[in-house]
C-alpha cells in the first residue's frame, strides 16, 4: 500500500518555507526522500531510520516519527532550483521476509517562484 | 564517472511485440530495481534483483520479464502480455539490497505504443 504524501502540490515564493508530509499505515523501517525534475531521474535527498531521528544539511531537513508512521521533509528559505517533485519512499516491517522493496508515494509537485 | 546507463531514451513499440529495455552500472551495486512511472502515480516496483542470477516480483510484475546474468546488467523485457506499456521506466540500484542505502537512478526510458 502506497504511502500517502501531502499536500498534492505547493507553489512557494523564494526564501519561504514548505513541509512535505509522508503516512503510512504499516510499521517502517526507513523512509527515503528523493527530488524528481521533469523528465529526469529522481535524485537522492536523505534515508531516515526508525528511532525517530532528524537528518539534514543547509537547508533541507526531515524527521521521521516511528509511533506515527510518519515523515516530514522541511524545505526553508526556498531557492528556486528546489522546484520539482518531491516522494517519499517507504520500507516497512511487513513486506515479507526477505522483502527489501521501498514502495514509494505519488509524490508532491514544488514550484518556487521569484 | 560511475553511474546507471539506460538504453534507449525513447522507445516504441507495435502491437504485439516483446521489447527489451537495458539497464547497466558500473557502481559495483549488489541491487537493481525496475520501477514503472505513470503521470501522478509515483514508482511502481516491478522487479528487483539482491545478486546476481535473483530476482523477484515487486508489485505490477505481470506482462514483465527480466534478468540478472552480470552483477552490472539488469535487462527488462515488456512482453505482448504487458497491454498498457506506455509510460517512464527506472532503472535504479543500491550498493546492497534493503532501505538503509541509498537507490541511484538512471535516466530513464520512455516507451509509447505505435
Amino acid at each position: 500500500q502506497q504511502p500517502v504524501q501531502s499536500p498534492q502540490a505547493v507553489i512557494l515564493r523564494e526564501g519561504e518555507d514548505a513541509v512535505i508530509n509522508c503516512s503510512s499505515s504499516k510499521a517502517l523501517y526507513s523512509v527515503h526522500w528523493y527530488r524528481q525534475k521533469h523528465g529526469e531521474a529522481p535524485v537522492f535527498l536523505m534515508i531516515l531510520l526508525k528511532g525517530g531521528e532528524q537528518k539534514g544539511h543547509e537547508k533541507i531537513s526531515a524527521s521521521f516519527n516511528e509511533k506515527k508512521q510518519q515523515s516530514s521533509l522541511y524545505l526553508t528559505a526556498s531557492q528556486l532550483s528546489y522546484s520539482g517533485t518531491y516522494f517519499c519512499g517507504t520500507e516497512s516491517a511487513n513486506s515479507g521476509a526477505g522483502s527489501y522493496q521501498l514502495t514509494f508515494g505519488k509524490g508532491t509537485k514544488l514550484s518556487v517562484i521569484p | 564517472d560511475g553511474g546507471i546507463t539506460q538504453s534507449p531514451k525513447y522507445l516504441f513499440r507495435k502491437e504485439g511485440q516483446n521489447v527489451t529495455l537495458s539497464c547497466e552500472q558500473n557502481l559495483n551495486h549488489d541491487a537493481m530495481y525496475w520501477y514503472r512511472q505513470d503521470p501522478g502515480q509515483g514508482l511502481r516496483l516491478i522487479y528487483y534483483s539482491q545478486i546476481v542470477n535473483d530476482f523477484q516480483k515487486g508489485d505490477i510484475a505481470e506482462g514483465y520479464s527480466v534478468s540478472r546474468e552480470k552483477k552490472e546488467s539488469f535487462p527488462l523485457t515488456v512482453t505482448s502480455a504487458q497491454k498498457n506499456p506506455t509510460a517512464f521506466y527506472l532503472c535504479a540500484s543500491s550498493i546492497v539490497p534493503g532501505g538503509y542505502q541509498p537507490q541511484h537512478f538512471g535516466d530513464g526510458t520512455r516507451l509509447s505504443i505505435l
